[in-house]
């Protein structure tokens, strides 16, 4: 399949740790997108990568979120210090350069307890 | 801004009824538009999409005409299954810059047998 991945598809951990999520998008997409999801609720843009470079970043994107994509293929995105707000699906999506359409992963479900 | 505005569900049809879901919106330029479906927990699948005025995407039955005098983008459906069960997304995105997707808050379809 040459689908976006995403890993792992659920994670449960405790009000402080941290969390990293992977993203790795359709082979050649130069583009990659990260979204936040709660429930009852249209997914939300976080970040955007053009190859390594992170060229924007939503207000919705606090210091304890950081997000990388060191070779411009796959991405992480971290959430240290979680807080039970952050409770959410993480929806990794990408698309190549000359393309309006957006492809998305199965979603990282984070629940904080 | 940009934003979408869909009808709020759930909607709730008997097999074979038609289906409407309606969707406007508000863009500064000239955007792209689609249809998102999401099936309980995974993440998107594009559904349909139309670039420019009076176009119809169209796939699995459904359909959708972008209206620019309207500014909307409303999704039918001559004859819903119970496989069509599902949240239905309604976004658009500029043809600039990152062209990040803004979705509206969704529309949950329960068709019942």
């Amino acid at each position: 399949d040459t689908g976006v991945s995403q890993d792992p598809r659920h994670k449960i951990t405790k009000r402080g740790q941290n969390v990293t999520f992977r993203c790795d998008p359709i082979s050649e997409h130069n583009r990659l997108y990260w979204y936040r999801q709660t429930l009852g609720q249209g997914p939300e843009f976080l970040t955007y990568f053009q190859n390594e470079a992170q060229l924007e970043k939503s207000r919705l994107l606090s210091d304890r979120f950081s997000a990388e994509r060191p070779k411009g293929s796959f991405s992480t995105l971290e959430i240290q210090r979680t807080e039970q707000g952050d409770s959410a699906m993480y929806l990794c999506a990408s698309r190549d350069s000359s393309g309006n359409t957006i492809y998305f992963g199965e979603g990282s479900w984070l629940t904080v307890v | 801004g940009n934003s979408v505005t869909q009808m709020e569900g759930p909607v709730t049809l008997s097999e074979e009824a038609f289906l409407t879901i309606n969707c406007t919106y508000t863009a500064t330029g000239y955007p792209s538009l689609f249809w998102y479906v999401q099936y309980p927990g995974e993440g998107l699948q594009l559904l349909l999409k139309a670039t420019k005025a009076d176009d119809k995407g169209s796939n699995k039955g459904f359909e959708a005409t972008y209206r620019k005098e309207t500014t909307s983008f409303h999704l039918e459906k001559g004859s819903v299954q119970v496989s069509d069960s599902a949240v239905y997304f309604c976004a658009l995105s500029l043809d600039t810059g990152r062209r990040a997707l803004t979705f509206g808050s969704g529309t949950r379809l329960q068709v019942q047998p």
